[in-house]
């Protein structure tokens, strides 16, 4: 199984600040024959489902704010928000679907300062 | 609009049974693979199973594999998790979710969830 470790379990950053979560798989989810990585990245506020929000690595969902980006390959993956807003106060997860089982990090916790 | 709406959900003794469905509207159902995910309380997500777009796939986490089956009546629009065996471990929110290309692999993210349904393992 290919195991995803987040860093850190949890951060505080001040509003309009910049917030960055760390994704490390213990495989490669790059998958040579389309040259894509199968990562993506879910933000889950309290009481509701999580939302895919970043897909491929960093192909923002429709309708998600410029503010959230995506980068990396391979094994290690970053979830960047620019500035951060009250709204984006949530638990963020990354998952890979390059192969079953699909598997999740633990998540990260954003909160403000 | 996409929708997708769990129930069955419930508390249950240990080695007691209960199925789940999940009702989806709003896509054409038979075009895309179906998950479910669970989330025990105050925990992170975990896949549970997934099924292809003509239940000629299926997988499952090693932690449910003999004691769950998943399975879909494209027909009905509908989404089901047989659970049996059940143990303390099982309690969880239990949430459906849509893949989010049409394909028969189970290879994509989740684009769409429902609010889950509670299932609470307890004697």
């Amino acid at each position: 199984d290919i195991v995803m470790t987040q860093s850190p379990d949890s951060l505080a950053v001040s509003l309009g600040e910049r917030a960055t979560i760390n994704c490390k798989s213990s495989q490669s989810v790059l998958y040579s024959s389309d040259n894509k990585n199968y990562l993506t990245w879910y933000q889950q506020k309290p009481g509701q489902p999580p939302k895919m929000i970043i897909y491929w690595a960093s192909t923002r969902e429709s309708g998600v704010p410029d503010r959230f980006s995506g980068s990396g390959s391979g094994t290690d993956f970053t979830l960047t928000i620019s500035s951060l807003q009250a709204e984006d106060v949530a638990v963020y997860y990354c998952q890979q679907y390059y192969t079953t089982p699909l598997t999740f990090g633990g998540g990260t916790k954003v909160e403000i300062k | 609009e996409v929708q997708l709406v769990e129930s069955g959900g419930g508390l249950v003794q240990p080695g007691r049974s209960l199925r789940l469905s999940c009702a989806a509207s709003g896509f054409t159902f038979d075009d895309y693979a179906m998950h479910w995910v669970r989330q025990a309380p105050g925990k992170g997500l975990e896949w549970v199973s997934g099924i292809s777009w003509n239940s000629g796939r299926t997988d499952y986490a090693d932690s449910v594999k003999g004691r769950f089956t998943i399975s879909r009546d494209n027909a009905k629009n509908s989404l089901y998790l047989q659970m049996n065996s059940l143990t303390t471990e099982d309690t969880a929110l239990y949430y459906c979710a849509k893949g989010a290309l049409p394909a028969a692999i189970l290879n994509f993210p989740f684009d769409y969830w429902g609010q889950g349904t509670l299932v609470t393992v307890s004697s």
